[in-house]
């Protein structure tokens, strides 16, 4: 199947601190990839839609000020969780959308779980 | 109410056994079906993809869509302990709650 890179897989940092999270796909375009938040024994919460050129949907509750995500390139997705706090501290998850030959696929990264201190 | 609705268990079952793991969803306008294995701390990984009602099987793994009823699910055959992880529907874009799956040896 598809490949969708996810970076970094773990991250620690200080609270106040902005913290970036990358999500690629590998062998595929994708005009549109997704951001997920997921606590511990709980499903996937989706954040935001984030389209190629455009700016972002985000769902309801979640701050866009917050939650930063930019969509420059058909590979590169980026999350900045911005003045991270320790309740931002949580696991967070990238999709991308493959349209190929035989409909529309969702692809996932392997996740970064985000530690603020 | 979620548009997917899944029991998220846990289910226990000894190893060999057939799981049949199960979600129902409201929007009839969900086009296409997913079935995803979630480990610990991992991303979700695409076990099953279906557009249409009927079976699809692939090795150990059955996904069957029912549009009329909108049920989905996923028969997981000759289970074994490493299928043990939590199993997520979708529908469209729209996930289901997970249910976790142990497999005991």
């Amino acid at each position: 199947g598809a490949v969708v890179s996810q970076h970094p897989s773990r991250v620690i940092c200080k609270s106040g601190t902005s913290v970036k999270i990358e999500c690629r796909s590998l062998d595929f375009q994708a005009t549109t990839m997704f951001w997920y938040r997921q606590f511990p024994k709980q499903s996937l919460m989706l954040m935001a839609t984030s389209n190629e050129g455009s700016k972002a949907t985000y769902e309801q509750g979640v701050e866009k000020d917050k939650f930063l995500i930019n969509h420059a390139s058909l590979t590169l997705s980026t999350l900045t969780v911005t003045s991270a706090h320790p309740e931002d501290s949580s696991f967070y998850i990238c999709s991308a959308r493959d349209a190929g030959v035989g409909g529309e696929k969702l692809f996932f990264g392997s996740g970064t779980q985000l530690s603020v201190l | 109410q979620k548009e997917v609705e899944q029991d998220p268990g846990p289910l226990s079952v000894p190893e060999g056994a057939i799981v049949s793991l199960n979600c129902t969803y409201s929007n009839s306008a969900f086009q296409y079906f997913m079935w995803y294995r979630q480990y610990s701390r991992k991303g979700p990984e695409l076990l099953m993809y279906t557009y249409s009602s009927g079976n699809k099987e692939d090795g150990r793994f059955t996904a069957q869509v029912d549009k009329s009823s909108k049920y989905i699910s996923l028969f997981i055959r000759d289970s074994q302990p490493s299928d043990s992880a939590t199993y997520l529907c979708a529908g469209d874009m729209r996930f289901g709650a997970g249910t976790r799956l142990t497999v005991k040896p």
